[in-house]
């Protein structure tokens, strides 16, 4: 079945580049997304990449995707304090509307 | 951006009684919503997919009777957890996504949560 793996925890100075990596084993998906959550909240969709592309940039977010590893990355410039949060690949399911869910990096920024 | 809105985001209830939760999608038409179960400090897990106007489909393990799902319009959908119990505790979150789905570049957005303590 379909399995998604994350580190559960990054700690990162403040101002520095965060990386966080994610491995899936579906390789039919044809989206996989980074959410953030915060502490009591819903989940936020910060960006999503579509499996035939390679890198997608948005201001401080980049995703990277190695479709023939298997292996996704959001990396994160500049980082702030306001970034830390628990942060979740999903993998979306072929010919499904579902999503599965990595188990989540917990990131700390430290100043 | 699109927006989800859930309620309530937090409920402390008796053992036995049944809860009810919403879940509407503000600036979009959400032909299909989730429901998902968190347990602290683990990932999401799937419980149903409700499709606006038919019944809902549920993930092996979860009991309908259980969890009634009804997602009556394009906007809401509601969870019912039935004669609560303490195990049934826990954060529920749903999501919605709009036509025609995470198959056409629809992602999911997911509201605030509900956190669920039954005592």
């Amino acid at each position: 079945g379909e399995d998604v793996e994350q580190s559960l925890f990054l700690s990162v100075r403040e101002g520095d580049s965060s990386v966080i990596n994610c491995t899936y084993t579906d390789s039919s998906s044809t989206y996989l997304y980074w959410y953030k959550q915060e502490p009591g909240a819903g989940l936020q969709l910060l960006t999503y990449i579509f499996s035939n592309m390679d890198m997608k940039q948005d201001q401080r977010l980049t995703v990277l995707l190695n479709k023939k590893d298997k292996h996704l990355s959001l990396r994160i410039a500049d980082t702030q304090t306001g970034d830390s949060a628990i942060y979740f690949c999903a993998e979306s399911i072929y010919n499904t509307d579902k999503l599965i869910f990595g188990t989540g990096t917990r990131l700390q920024v430290f100043p | 951006g699109a927006v989800v809105s859930q309620h309530p985001s937090r409920v402390i209830c008796k053992s036995g009684t049944s809860v009810k939760i919403e879940c509407r999608s503000l600036d979009f038409q959400a032909t299909t919503m989730f429901w998902y179960r968190q347990f602290p400090k683990q990932s999401l897990m799937l419980m149903a997919t409700s499709n606006e106007g038919s019944k809902a489909t549920y993930e092996q393990g979860v009991e309908k009777d259980k969890f009634l799902i009804n997602h009556a319009s394009l906007t809401l959908s509601t969870l019912t957890v039935t004669s609560a119990h303490p195990e049934d505790s826990s954060f529920y979150i749903c999501s919605a996504a709009g036509f025609p789905g995470l198959r056409s570049n629809q992602p999911q957005h997911f509201g605030d949560g509900t956190r669920l303590s039954i005592l």
